[in-house]
């Protein structure tokens, strides 16, 4: 069973920072591109970034490029999201996620990790 | 960036209702979209890929259908447990984009 399992959500001061975490499980990891998704109180879906397999390409939403850094760890079966100058307007539920037949399309979501981003 | 307009915003229906939800994409994407289904607290559920693929394990009741810049998702008898938020997202490169979504209502 796959299991897609984030961690390290708080809350934290504007122009702080935040690593965030995806433990997965149940599948061959490095086989997929990953990607965190998140969704603002009330709001709709925001995709941030994707990884592939082997974490030589990333790829960024305009929003949080040269702010976030994604990366993974193969041998660990991790995904991490590093989130530095942290906004206000970062407050959201975080996704992991990835897709089994394109990358793009998310079949599999983590359950989520709640970030605050408050003074 | 490839812009996703979906509408309705929201809908109002009845159980046995068919509904259908609009999205249009700011250029042309090649059948690269997924539908989801969310629920209040819950991660979204992919419904379909390819825009007119079923993910395993969806009802058959919900269809997609579309092509170039125009998709339709479509559920053909609202059951209780369809009333939920609906996203339409491509998928044709990076960056990834969503629709603002479709609440549908009883």
């Amino acid at each position: 069973e796959v299991q897609l399992l984030e961690s390290g959500g708080g809350l934290v001061h504007p122009g702080g920072s935040l690593r965030l975490s995806c433990a997965a499980s149940g599948f061959t990891f490095r086989n997929y591109a990953m990607s965190w998704v998140r969704q603002a109180p009330g709001k709709g879906l925001e995709w941030l970034s994707e990884i592939s397999g082997g974490g030589d390409s990333t790829y960024y939403a305009g929003s949080v490029k040269g702010r976030f850094t994604i990366s993974r760890d193969n041998s660990k079966n991790t995904l991490d999201l590093q989130m530095n100058s942290l906004r206000v307007e970062d407050t959201a539920v975080y996704y992991c996620t990835y897709g089994t037949f394109y990358a793009g399309s998310h079949d599999n979501w983590g359950q989520g990790t709640r970030v605050s981003v408050s003074s | 960036d490839i812009q996703m307009t979906q509408s309705p915003s929201s809908l109002s229906a009845s159980v046995g209702d068919r509904v259908t939800i609009s999205c249009r994409a700011s250029q042309g994407i090649a059948y690269s979209l997924a539908w989801y289904q969310q629920k209040p607290g819950k991660a979204p559920k992919l419904l379909l890929y390819g825009a007119s693929t079923l993910e395993s394990g969806v009802p058959s009741r919900f269809s997609g259908s579309g092509s170039g810049t125009d998709y339709t998702l479509t559920i053909s008898s609202l059951q209780p447990e369809d009333f939920a938020t609906y996203y339409c997202q491509h998928y044709y490169g990076t960056p990834y984009t969503f629709g603002q979504g479709t609440k549908l209502e009883i």
